[in-house]
């Protein structure tokens, strides 16, 4: 069965580093989403991804974040200077629809450790 | 802004008990899905339900969907060891982009 793949699965950077967490959806999805889940906290939402353009972000998607899917094929999230409180498990995931019955399909994480 | 509860936030039970898992919100979802995640790994979806008092059975498990669809249950019958996890639920924002709203989790561990 298909299925999203995320590189790395780990990450150790220092804080005001820049990171790219990089993704790799199913190749028929057309909807890209970007999650974190902080240790012992809640799945939160960041940003989704349609058409391009992002669809939507939340509070948390701020200046330092950014997305791009550069190929078709990739989806990338960028952390232009990270902090400690960035550290987190960043997962990716994809859906064929947008729509309310559709499934996402969530890639396994890349656990992001700043120091 | 729309908020999921969920609670017990942890359980744990000898194999064989019985349990349920309560997801509420004061907001109306369109429809609500249910994850398991095992540690080092992605949610996986287990089911939605889209239809106010709609019942999804997996196995064991029993999901509900309110009528008013601001709340969902998972039942699990007879509870094994390989049922040990992370049960999230999730319910699918106002916004039409499908993004998720998750509950806190509930970490269940059924011991043998």
């Amino acid at each position: 069965e298909p299925e999203v793949t995320q590189t790395p699965s780990h990450q150790v950077t220092q804080m005001g580093q820049e990171v790219i967490l990089r993704c790799v959806p199913i190749s028929n999805h057309l909807y890209f989403y970007w999650y974190r889940q902080i240790l012992g906290q809640k799945v939160e939402f960041l940003v989704s991804f349609y058409n391009n353009e992002i669809s939507e972000k939340s509070e948390i998607f701020d200046d330092q974040f950014s997305v791009e899917r550069p190929d078709g094929s990739n989806f990338t999230l960028k952390i232009r200077s990270t902090k400690l409180e960035d550290s987190a498990m960043y997962f990716c995931a994809s859906g064929k629809e947008g729509q309310s019955n559709s499934p996402l399909h969530f890639g396994n994480g890349t656990r992001l450790t700043v120091t | 802004t729309q908020l999921l509860e969920q609670s017990p936030q942890f359980l744990s039970i000898q194999e064989g008990e019985n349990l349920t898992v309560y997801c509420n919100s004061s907001s109306v979802f369109s429809s609500l899905q249910w994850y398991r995640q095992e540690p080092g790994e992605g949610p996986v979806l287990l089911v939605t339900v889209v239809t106010g008092g709609e019942v999804k059975k997996l196995k064991r498990l029993t999901f509900q969907f309110g009528d008013a669809r601001k709340d969902s249950s998972l039942h699990i019958t007879a509870a094994q060891p390989g049922d040990t996890g992370l049960y999230l639920c999730a319910g699918v924002g106002s916004s039409n982009t499908g993004k998720l709203i998750f509950g806190q989790g509930t970490t269940l561990q059924v011991k043998p």
